[in-house]
């Protein structure tokens, strides 16, 4: 079956850290993986995103590099600010049309000035 | 041009009472869906349509009811609230269910209280 496993929050950086949050997958076949942000009283909006094995997804600084040997999506950012403070959501998206999609817990990220 | 929106914002119901959630999105999808965040932040699929067929229902009391009048609307009716209903629930729709476009966008989400 199809499932994400992430790495359990919260999490409380320092301003100007490094970050990385831990995202593992199942899925048969070649599936999409996303990582999508939600800010405080906000909906979830779409970070970034890889289609196949080897992709970088990339954007604000953030990056995960899909890595279907050890079926994994870890999301990596070199400095972090106070405004990255957010519930960061693994997810998966199956190969196969009509399925669902399947996101993590969530990770909760606070930065510290 | 807000690509998802929902309303209301803000529910504020008393238990027992019947409330409805609105959805619409023009961004030409043809996936729409209902998720439930709990305060921990938990995601959890409710329903799915794909051109206005129910395609996903996942174990979800009887209470809650979707429709869908045409593929740029998905509505949720909730009967006989619970206090265990208070939550925030989220619309999202994608161009495909699944997939390489799969991808979903969201809503701003509406926060349900029952008291």
């Amino acid at each position: 079956g199809n499932s994400v496993t992430q790495m359990e929050g919260p999490v409380t950086l320092s301003e100007e850290a490094f970050l990385t949050i831990n995202c593992t997958y199942t899925a048969t076949g070649y599936p999409s993986l996303f990582w999508y942000v939600q800010y405080p009283g906000e909906g979830l909006q779409l970070l970034l995103k890889a289609t196949k094995a080897d992709d970088k997804g990339s954007n604000k600084g953030f990056e995960a590099t899909y890595r279907k040997e050890t079926t994994s999506f870890h999301l990596e950012k070199g400095s972090v600010q106070v405004s990255d403070s957010a519930v960061y959501f693994c997810a998966l998206s199956p190969s196969q049309p009509g399925n669902q999609f399947y996101f993590g817990t969530g990770t909760s990220l606070t930065v510290i000035p | 041009d807000t690509a998802v929106s929902q309303t209301p914002k803000y529910l504020v119901t008393q238990m027992g009472n019947d409330k409805s959630i609105k959805c619409e999105q023009n961004l030409g999808h043809d996936t729409m869906y209902w998720y439930k965040q709990d305060s921990k932040k938990f995601l959890k699929i409710m329903f799915s349509y794909n051109n206005k067929e129910l395609i996903i229902n996942e174990t979800v009391p009887n209470r809650f009811s979707p429709k869908s009048p045409d593929k740029a609307h998905l509505n949720l009716h909730i009967n006989s609230l619970e206090l265990g209903d208070s939550a925030v629930y989220f619309c999202a729709s994608s161009r495909t269910a699944g997939g390489l476009r799969g991808e979903q966008y969201f809503g701003p989400g509406t926060r349900l209280t029952v008291t």
